[in-house]
Parts: structure tokens; C-alpha cells; sequence
């Protein structure tokens, strides 16, 4: 079956700090693949996304690259900001249903 | 924003009890889905609907059912809810973006059974 692994949290940064976190997957066919982002006390936001090998998504200076040769998708930001800090979750969907990581919690520090 | 609202968000109740969680949308969007958060296992899915009616389970079904009756509203219900069922739960629509499929997610129910 799918299944998503993310790196162990929580991860702790000063602002302006580089940010990678790590996900990669297993997937029986060739899945769409998601970060999102939830804020305290609210839902899931749609972060980015990548629907094929070698696609980049990005959005908000959040980047992340379909990699299908290590079977991965990390998350990076070159500058964390303290309003960064969340819960990110990686995901994949291959038949409309979305398996996802167990989380990564990050706090940003000034 | 597609248009979710859930309800309630807060609810705290007993062993035993049934209880059901509503997810309404106002897009018109087919495919709808139900999910639990808890710590250490990000989200898991529950149950889906692909249609008025149409319904299919997820990877963690038992102890639920679900009823979509309308297109803007799928049902979660707890028959007889217990401790392991204290949760968050999210609900979903699955809708296209710039030709692509995306899920969106309400804001949650944070359930308590005592």
C-alpha cells in the first residue's frame, strides 16, 4: 500500500534560518504529491503541490521537488519567518485519496 | 476557501453515546471525505462519498458510518462512541483548480469522549 515518511520533529529554528524537511514515500503507482500546512487551531491549507517527476511546486518562498529516483518530495524555505511556524504535513494521492505523513512541527524563533 | 463549514466545532460527551459530525459545502463539489488527526499519525481517512448516496470506507472505518443524503452535506456518525474515537476530525472536498484535482479541508471538530 502507500505510505508517506517524514522527518521526526518538532524542529526548532531562528528566524532566517534555513529550513529543509525531509519526505519521501512508497507508491504502488504514480502519485500526486502535497505539502500542506496547518496553523494553530485551524484546518489543513493546501501549501504546494507536484503532479509528475521532476515537477517543482512552490508557493509563499516554499519550494519542494518531485524526485521520483529517491522517491522523495522535501520541503524547503530558504528564510524562515516566525510566522511560519505550523504543523506541515506531506501527502500523496494516487486514486483521488490522500495518505499523508505523520507531521513535523515547526517553531520559529526571532 | 472552498466553501466548508463543520459542525459543531467543539464536543464534549460520554461513552456510549452516538454522536455525528456534519460537513457542509456550498460549491456543489462530488467527492467529499471524512478524517481523524491524532498525534504521531498525521491524518487518516475515514470514509468518502462520491456522490448522493455513494458512499465507500477508508483505512480507519470501524466504529463509524457516514450518510450523504444531499450533495452539500456528508454525516459522520459515531453509533456508540468510545475513548480511542477522542479526535480531531477534518472534513474534505476534492475539487479542480487550474485543471488539477486538490483536496480543502474545514476547519475541524474537536471531539472529547469521556
Amino acid at each position: 500500500g502507500n505510505s508517506v515518511t517524514q522527518m521526526e520533529g518538532p524542529v526548532t529554528l531562528s528566524e532566517e534560518a534555513f529550513l529543509t524537511i525531509n519526505c519521501t514515500y512508497t507508491a504502488t503507482g504514480y502519485p500526486s504529491l502535497f505539502w500542506y500546512v496547518q496553523y494553530p487551531g485551524e484546518g489543513l491549507q493546501l501549501l504546494l503541490k507536484a503532479t509528475k517527476a521532476d515537477d517543482k511546486g512552490s508557493n509563499k518562498g516554499f519550494e519542494a521537488t518531485y524526485r521520483k529516483e529517491t522517491t522523495s518530495f522535501h520541503l524547503e524555505k530558504g528564510s524562515v519567518q516566525v510566522s511560519d511556524s505550523a504543523v506541515y504535513f506531506c501527502a500523496l494521492s494516487d486514486d483521488g485519496k490522500l495518505t499523508f505523513g505523520q507531521g513535523t512541527i515547526l517553531t520559529v524563533h526571532p | 476557501d472552498a466553501g466548508i463549514t463543520q459542525s459543531p466545532r467543539h464536543k464534549v460527551t460520554e461513552t456510549g453515546t452516538p454522536v455525528t459530525l456534519r460537513c457542509h459545502q456550498t460549491e456543489n463539489h462530488r467527492y467529499m471525505y471524512w478524517y481523524r488527526q491524532d498525534p504521531g499519525h498525521g491524518l487518516r481517512l475515514i470514509h468518502y462519498s462520491y456522490g448522493v448516496k455513494d458512499t465507500d470506507k477508508g483505512e480507519v472505518s470501524d466504529g463509524y458510518s457516514v450518510s450523504r443524503s444531499k450533495t452539500e452535506d456528508f454525516l459522520l456518525t459515531l453509533e456508540s462512541a468510545t475513548s480511542s474515537q477522542t479526535s480531531v476530525y477534518f472534513c474534505a472536498i476534492s475539487a479542480k483548480r487550474n485543471l488539477q484535482e486538490t483536496q480543502y479541508f474545514g476547519p475541524g471538530t474537536r471531539l472529547l469522549v469521556l
